[in-house]
């Protein structure tokens, strides 16, 4: 089953301490990309990446890390996270985002105290 | 002023109604995506689009390029059709990346 893949769902962490959030697609996509959704905020895009070894920042990039080793995978990386990161996040992929439809994650729902 | 504006914010209609949400975007772009998030927080894409109009079932939606909108219709409404419906925008080109912007939102409700 093509899909996009998250992990974990639900992460409870404390200010400080390293974390990661793994994306992984099985559709052979080029393009993935991170966003944060928050209340009034909407969506908004974090890192995106055009295929393996290209990433770029999107709207939010302050605070995380991302890299694209291999073409199936996406991790976002919080190296030192804080409460302002608490929010809900989602990965998504598509073949080419220009005339492709988006493929998102389940998100995953994190909270820094 | 928000480079994606959707409207309305939010929207009450009675089963089988025929519901119409607008996005104006106010930078070029290469395709808008038409997004749906319910209740449970997941999302799916309905549409992408660069030109004219696409159908799928009972939805549809166009995009006018020159004046840079996009709406996004529901015929025959029903309830499961409630949910967060959110316009994006691709604005980058293929040979310099692509950043997505968002629209707020549009909350839809369909009463029985």
């Amino acid at each position: 089953e093509a899909q996009v893949t998250q992990n974990p769902r639900y992460l409870i962490t404390v200010t400080g301490k390293k974390l990661t959030v793994t994306c992984s697609q099985n559709m052979n996509h080029e393009y993935m990309s991170w966003y944060r959704q928050d209340p009034g905020l909407g969506l908004r895009q974090i890192y995106y990446s055009m295929n393996v070894e290209v990433t770029d920042k999107g709207d939010v990039p302050e605070g995380y890390k991302v890299s694209r080793k291999e073409k199936r995978n996406f991790p976002l990386i919080l190296e030192s996270p804080s409460p302002n990161q608490t929010s809900l996040y989602f990965c998504a992929s598509s073949f080419r985002v220009f005339n492709s439809p988006l493929h998102f994650g389940n998100g995953t729902r994190l909270t820094v105290t | 002023k928000n480079e994606v504006e959707q409207s309305p914010q939010n929207l009450t209609a009675q089963e089988g109604e025929f519901i119409t949400i607008n996005c104006s975007y106010s930078v070029g772009i290469s395709a808008l995506h038409w997004l749906q998030q319910h209740p449970g927080g997941g999302i799916v894409s309905l549409f992408m689009l660069s030109s004219g109009k696409k159908k799928h079932g009972r939805l549809i939606a166009t995009i006018n390029i020159q004046e840079k909108h996009s709406s996004l219709h529901i015929t025959a409404s029903h309830p499961r059709d409630s949910a967060v419906y959110i316009c994006a925008v691709s604005r980058g080109w293929e040979t310099s990346g692509s950043r997505l912007t968002f629209g707020e939102g549009t909350q839809l409700t369909v009463n029985p």
